[in-house]
């Protein structure tokens, strides 16, 4: 099973929009609605902030939002503020009770 | 409230095993399944594989079968995960999450650093 496929940098300035895509296949992203996003600061463990494609868990912020099309998700955050700077992973259902997570994106908040 | 609590940092020479423990708690321990999920030194997370905790039937991802072994003690409420002949390919951050009902990586471990070295 191959890694998804996410951008391995991308950049904001506070106030602004970045979005994270995250690609895989039709065994994966592209065949079930079980893709999720987690955050993580440095040192710290992955934190869930979306799943079922477009889900936020109680507690995160709105200013996450995600989408799927085909084999590709994407994750957007608005309102780019410092504390947003982290590393990005998306993690997909693949079928036979197996999970593939995503290269990571590190996310800088110029 | 529900925590994943995992064993202290390790220190292993090559060839070497370890046993990393997952004590799960503020939720009924069978009623969802554990994953772990690998990060080597300034790399991604890795999903390793997951255990059933109900029959304690292990699922194994590419790469870790034979050396990886899962387990549990349901009394105890926790997951374990075992690793032999350690290798320094096999220094990395190990966590254990818990599979939620939205069959999703909804709680994790704090992660416990294995550190490979001669």
């Amino acid at each position: 099973q191959s890694a998804l496929t996410q951008p391995a940098s991308v950049s904001g300035s506070p106030g602004q929009s970045i979005t994270i895509s995250c690609t895989g296949s039709s065994s994966d992203v592209g065949n079930y609605n079980l893709v999720s996003w987690y955050q993580q600061h440095p040192g710290k463990a992955p934190k869930l902030i979306i799943y079922d494609v477009t889900k936020r868990p109680s507690g995160v912020s709105d200013r996450f939002s995600a989408s799927k099309s085909g084999n590709t998700a994407s994750l957007t955050i608005s309102g780019l503020q410092a504390g947003d700077e982290a590393d990005y992973y998306c993690c997909s259902y693949a079928g036979r009770s197996t999970w593939v997570f995503g290269g990571g994106t590190t996310l800088t908040v110029l | 409230q529900v925590q994943l609590e995992q064993s202290g940092s390790e220190l292993k020479k090559p060839g070497a095993s370890v046993k990393v423990s997952c004590k799960a708690s503020g939720y009924t321990f069978t009623d969802y399944a554990m994953n772990w999920v690998r990060q080597a030194p300034g790399q991604g997370l890795e999903w390793m594989g997951w255990i059933n905790t109900n029959t304690g039937n292990p699922t194994y991802a590419q790469g870790f079968t034979g050396r990886f072994v899962f387990s549990l003690d349901t009394f105890a409420s926790t997951a374990y995960l075992q690793i032999s002949s350690l290798e320094a390919e096999d220094t990395a951050v190990y966590y254990c999450t818990r599979e939620g009902t939205a069959m999703v990586f909804d709680f994790w471990g704090q992660g416990t650093l294995v550190t490979v070295s001669s």
